[in-house]
């Protein structure tokens, strides 16, 4: 079965730096996506970027990029830039045949 | 264009009672999945509907049941309440071509308090 793991429970940032959240993820499928969805106090999944596997150039969105490592199953995002509106839970994503999420990490943006 | 709505936002069941939470897909969505939140968790997949019949499940018990509706909204049945089953039930949708394209969309969610 597919896992996906976020190994930090919390982080914090001061705004206007740039910070990167980890995501690793085991599989043996070959064709699959990855996302970051950010979760605020208001509950809502949004999505935040999205990276299909059998591209090798890293998906970036505005102030959002990820560094992907297919070989390494690894999925990170980095914030630039940081804002206040950014903090949030930050989850990974993986879907292949079914949508696995990773338990969260917790971004705290500092005045 | 709409987005997806849940309803109700919030609900207090007791145990071994029934419910049934609602979700409206966002327009030009065909695709609904719920996913379980519990505390401090990421969402667990329950179950997916695609064209009205359940097309993929997670590992939860035969006592989740669901709906498609011609509209594609859809609902989540809970029988037999447990404790445990306190939790955010989250409702996504997705465009034809399927969620590994382009993600869901997600609904704020209903969240279920059992006691």
């Amino acid at each position: 079965a597919q896992t996906v793991t976020q190994s930090q429970p919390e982080m914090s940032v001061q705004e206007a730096e740039t910070v990167t959240l980890s995501c690793t993820y085991d599989t043996s499928e070959s064709d699959y996506y990855l996302f970051w969805y950010k979760q605020p106090p208001s509950r809502q999944m949004i999505l935040v970027i999205r990276q299909e596997a059998y591209k090798q150039q890293n998906a970036t969105e505005n102030r959002f990029s990820v560094n992907f490592q297919k070989a390494a199953k690894s999925f990170s995002l980095k914030i630039s830039d940081s804002q206040l509106g950014d903090a949030a839970m930050y989850f990974c994503a993986y879907s292949g045949n079914q949508f696995y999420f990773g338990t969260g990490t917790s971004l705290t943006v500092i005045p | 264009e709409t987005g997806v709505t849940q309803s109700p936002t919030h609900l207090i069941k007791t145990r071994g009672q029934q419910v049934t939470l609602r979700c409206s897909s966002q327009s030009g969505h065909n695709t609904v999945s719920w996913y379980q939140q519990a505390l401090g968790q990421g969402p667990q997949f329950i179950f997916q509907y695609y064209r009205e019949e359940e097309n993929g499940r997670g590992n939860f018990p035969p006592r989740f049941s669901g709906l498609q509706f011609p509209n594609y909204s859809s609902e989540l049945n809970v029988n037999a309440l447990e404790l445990d089953d306190s939790a955010l039930y989250l409702c996504a949708s997705s465009p034809p071509g399927g969620q590994s394209n382009y993600g869901y969309t997600f609904g704020s969610g209903t969240r279920l308090t059992v006691v």
